[in-house]
C-alpha cells in the first residue's frame, strides 16, 4: 500500500531564508509525487509534479522538489521564503495502479517570520 | 480554461437534513474526485467519476453518495446530516491521460 509521511507539522522560517519541507513515501509501484499549496480558506493549488522524467523537478513561485529513490524521499525546497508563502503544504503520492487515488500527507504548515 | 468551480461556497445545515454540493470540472476533463478535509482527519478521499461511473470509493459511510452527469458535472450529495460531517469538501478533476489532480475552491459546510 502506498503511503505518505511529512515529517514536521509546522516549521517556522525568517523572510529571506531557506525553505525546507521534507516528505517522505512508500509505494509499490512507480509513483507520481506531487507538491500541492493551500492558502487559508482556499482550494489546493499545483506546485509541482514528479513523474520519473527528472528527478529534479522545478514548480511554481521558486519551489522546486528532489526525487531520491534510494531514500524514498521528495522534499520540497525554495531558496529564499516570501511572506506570501506562508500556508499549508501537502504532499501527496498518486497509485496508478489502474486508477488515480490520491494519498495525501498530514500537510505541514509554514509560517514565515518578518 | 476555466479552474473547477463549486457552488455553493458556504452552507449551513442542521442536524439530519440532507446536502448537495456541485463540482464543474476543468473543460475537457472527464474524471472527478471528492475529498473531505478536517482539522482533526485532514484530507480524505470520497469517490472518483469517470465517464459518469463510480471507479473508486473511499472509506465513507452510504450515506456519501455522488454521481455525474454526461457533461462531467459531479454531484455529491450527504444524507442524514451529523456533527461530524462539518468540513471542506473539495472537488478536484483531471483528463483522462493524466493523474494530476486540479482543485477547486471548496465548499464549506457547517452542520449546527
Amino acid at each position: 500500500a502506498q503511503s505518505v509521511t511529512q515529517l514536521d507539522s509546522h516549521v517556522s522560517v525568517s523572510e529571506g531564508t531557506p525553505v525546507l519541507l521534507r516528505c517522505n513515501y512508500s509505494s509499490s509501484y512507480s509513483p507520481s509525487l506531487f507538491w500541492y499549496v493551500q492558502h487559508p480558506n482556499k482550494g489546493l493549488q499545483l506546485l509541482l509534479k514528479y513523474t520519473s522524467a527528472a528527478t529534479l523537478v522545478k514548480g511554481i513561485n521558486g519551489f522546486e522538489a528532489e526525487f531520491k529513490k534510494s531514500e524514498t524521499s521528495f522534499h520540497l525546497t525554495k531558496p529564499s521564503a516570501h511572506m506570501s508563502d506562508a500556508a499549508e503544504y501537502f504532499c501527496v503520492v498518486s497509485e496508478t495502479s489502474g486508477t488515480y487515488k490520491y494519498i495525501f500527507g498530514t500537510g505541514t504548515r509554514l509560517k514565515v517570520l518578518a | 480554461k476555466a479552474g473547477v468551480t463549486q457552488t455553493p461556497r458556504y452552507l449551513i445545515k442542521t442536524r439530519g437534513q440532507q446536502v448537495t454540493l456541485s463540482c464543474s470540472p476543468i473543460s475537457g476533463h472527464r474524471s472527478v474526485s471528492w475529498y473531505q478535509q478536517t482539522p482533526g482527519q485532514g484530507l480524505q478521499f470520497l469517490f472518483e467519476y469517470f465517464s459518469e461511473t463510480q471507479r473508486n470509493k473511499g472509506n465513507f459511510p452510504g450515506r456519501f453518495s455522488g454521481r455525474q452527469f454526461s457533461n462531467s458535472r459531479s454531484e455529491m450529495n450527504v444524507s442524514t446530516l451529523e456533527l461530524g460531517d462539518s468540513a471542506l469538501y473539495l472537488c478536484a478533476s483531471s483528463g483522462g491521460t493524466t493523474d494530476t489532480q486540479y482543485f477547486g475552491p471548496g465548499t464549506r459546510l457547517t452542520v449546527l
